[in-house]
């Protein structure tokens, strides 16, 4: 069965800083992988994906990913994090043959950045 | 990219009755659409897959007699909670498949149910 784990609930920043908010996937194949961003109150915005290639995927917001396959990690980060990217972050991953197969989302990290 | 949206976008409701939510696609027709179902502070858990013209499939422990979904068009989806109680307070979103498997999916803003 396929699976997503973040291992922390919540990660604390300080505006400036680098970032990093935890993936780790259990799936057969190669999956897609995903990261979303979730302000309160909205749906789920896309950040960034894995297909295939290069392991180091660049996305929105100055967001960026690092596809690990031996450690199975799908880590995201930003190397200097602002106040307006505190929100809650989604790792997801999906069956690579079809955009119509499910996606499974991991439980989700709270960023927060203080001034 | 695809612009998918959400009605109503907040519903507060009494107890026993029933609510009706829709997912429409605005941008391309899409013969599945899904639904999912986030509790405050938690994952989003996938709660069917809306087929159009045949009958939705639904995860393993969904109340496919509490949650009505009807994908009567190739753009729209709808969701009913029949008889609601406090506990199917959420917040309900649809999401599309992207147009080619390398696309990711197109989430709804999400429709935030309240059963008083």
């Amino acid at each position: 069965a396929q699976s997503v784990a973040q291992p922390e609930d919540q990660v604390n920043v300080a505006e400036g800083n680098p970032l990093t908010v935890k993936c780790t996937y259990s799936v057969s194949g190669n999956p897609y992988l995903f990261w979303y961003v979730q302000y309160p109150n909205r749906g789920l915005q896309f950040l960034l994906k894995y297909i295939t290639g290069d392991n180091l995927v660049k996305g929105s917001y100055g967001f960026e990913a690092e596809f690990n396959k031996s450690q199975t990690s799908f880590h995201l980060k930003k190397p200097s994090a602002l106040v307006s990217d505190s929100a809650l972050y989604f790792c997801a991953v999906r069956a690579r043959y079809s955009s119509a197969s499910k996606i499974i989302f991991g439980s989700g990290t709270r960023l927060s950045i203080r001034p | 990219g695809a612009v998918v949206s959400q009605h109503p976008s907040r519903v507060i409701c009494k107890s026993g009755t029933s609510v009706k939510i829709e997912c429409r696609s605005l941008d391309f027709q899409a013969t599945t659409m899904f639904w999912y179902r986030q509790f405050p502070k938690q994952s989003l858990m996938l709660m069917a897959t809306s087929n159009e013209g045949s009958k939705a499939t639904y995860e393993q422990g969904v109340e496919k007699d509490k949650f009505l979904i009807n994908h009567a068009s190739l753009t729209l989806s709808t969701l009913t909670v029949t008889s609601a109680h406090p506990e199917d307070s959420s917040f309900y979103i649809c999401s599309l498949p992207g147009r080619d498997r390398d696309e990711t999916q197109y989430f709804g803003p999400g429709t935030r149910l309240l059963v008083l």
